[in-house]
């Protein structure tokens, strides 16, 4: 079964405004991690949360995790026309050698 | 430098024919990993490799078979190949037994005529 759902399923803003995305999932976690995907490549690591952690921050990026509601956000500030892409949520469950199991993406268009 | 570099990036090929596709990575990492990306953009994990120990996602056919000749290498073989293997193949790599970030390749475009 889908273990990450984003939502929602695609988000135009114009440029300067933020960009909330929010994903869920169904089991225990190890981590949660969020990618980006340009069109045409592979994904890029933006940021990883631990399970005992609330919350992280990367640059422009704010990431929260509530493991009782089993959900994540993740908000990028000051958005950029670069920052249109795919965003996925993706979860550890068990072992690194699991590998990971991912959302559907949300798909962000940045209007200049 | 490319971290995680697959060849090829694009794969035209007919029903029934075998095909592999090549990764290579060159971050030292210890697990390696094949995802399938599908014409929605899903992505499921197919297989992970670390220190010789396979791991197969049990929905994949047997059809598909990962090599390792190395620890910088793991490499995709696909036998008779079928319609619905249509699809995108992403070649990850990670340290710290998986349980950090993944490291990307490009992707592979496979298309089955």
């Amino acid at each position: 079964s889908q273990q990450g759902e984003e939502d929602p399923q695609a988000l135009s803003i114009q440029e300067g405004e933020n960009a909330t995305m929010n994903c869920s999932y169904k089991t225990s976690i190890n981590n949660l991690q969020w990618y980006r995907q340009n069109s045409g490549r592979g994904l890029v690591h933006l940021i990883l949360i631990r399970s005992n952690e609330r919350e992280k921050h990367s640059g422009r990026l704010r990431v929260t995790l509530d493991t009782s509601k089993k959900s994540s956000s993740l908000l990028i500030t000051a958005s950029r026309a670069a920052d249109t892409a795919s965003y996925f949520c993706a979860t550890l469950t068990g072992g690194g050698a699991d590998g990971l199991t991912f959302g559907k993406g949300t798909h962000l268009i940045i209007q200049p | 430098d490319t971290a995680v570099s697959q060849t090829p990036k694009y794969l035209v090929t007919q029903m029934g024919n075998d095909k592999s596709i090549k990764c290579e990575q060159n971050l030292g990492h210890d697990t390696m990993y094949w995802y399938k990306q599908d014409s929605k953009k899903f992505l499921k994990i197919m297989f992970s490799y670390n220190n010789k120990e396979l791991i197969i996602n049990e929905t994949v056919p047997n059809r598909f078979s990962p090599k390792s000749p190395d620890k910088a290498h793991l490499n995709l073989h696909i036998n008779s190949l079928e319609l619905g293997d249509s699809a995108v193949y992403f070649c990850a790599s990670s340290q710290v037994a998986g349980l950090g970030p993944q490291h990307f390749g490009d992707g592979t475009r496979l298309s089955i005529l």
